[in-house]
């Protein structure tokens, strides 16, 4: 079954840690770029970051640069967001997804389900 | 600035065409490709335009985008009421090195 699943959201303490993961099948993993996208209750879409093929290049939104880190493990077809000082407006549900390889940087053809991360005192 | 503009809000008919604007600047809709995604209610997003107006397999021809300079458009025909969905548009940025989404629209079926 060709799907994203994501997990490791939680509720947390601002300047607290979190890792969300992202685990992949059905399809070659390591044949795509990846990106982490988020979304705050009751707003809009914000993309935070996307790794290459072979994990060579990455890049972040300016509001998480810094603070969080995208990986990948391809050999267990698996997405990484390694989250540190977290604050209350990283409040937001987390999606992993990845890019469609035949178009330009952001279109996104398959969403995880997502993962609701909490940041709260 | 590096900010895709969207109307908040847009309304049809069933059967009828309705379009959606996105308005961008030079270093986002005016130098790369556009995405058009939609939202329903509880869901993921899913894509529904790539490459400006490419459709990716299973979006019906119902859905169709364009773009001109630093604008681009949605275009829905034959309204269904299961189109009732958020809908947002993206792209790259130079500026920003970044994805840049829209702050969507919220699509009504009456």
């Amino acid at each position: 079954q060709v799907q994203l699943v994501e997990s490791g959201g939680d509720l947390v303490k601002p300047g607290g840690s979190l890792r969300l993961s992202c685990a992949a099948s059905g399809f070659t993993f390591s044949d795509y770029y990846m990106s982490w996208i988020r979304q705050a209750p009751g707003k809009g879409l914000e993309w935070i970051s996307y790794i290459s093929r072979s994990s060579t290049y990455t890049n972040y939104a300016d509001s998480v640069k810094g603070r969080f880190t995208i990986s990948r493990d391809d050999a267990k077809n698996s997405l990484f967001l390694q989250m540190n000082s977290l604050r209350v407006e990283d409040t937001a549900v987390y999606y992993c997804a990845r890019e469609l390889a035949v178009a330009g940087t952001g279109a996104f053809d398959m969403w995880g389900q997502g993962t609701m991360v909490t940041v709260s005192s | 600035q590096s900010v895709l503009t969207q109307p908040p809000s847009a309304s049809g008919t069933p059967g009828q065409r309705v379009t959606i604007s996105c308005s961008g600047s030079s270093s986002n809709i005016g130098s790369n490709y556009v995405f058009w995604y939609q939202q329903l209610p509880g869901t993921a997003p899913k894509l529904l335009i790539y490459n400006n107006y490419q459709r990716p397999s299973g979006v019906p021809d119902r859905f169709s985008g364009s773009k001109s300079g630093t604008s681009a458009s949605l275009a829905i025909s034959g309204l269904r009421s299961e189109n009732e969905a958020d809908y947002y548009c993206a792209a790259w940025d130079d500026s920003l090195n970044g994805v840049l989404f829209g702050g969507g629209t919220k699509l009504t079926v009456l």
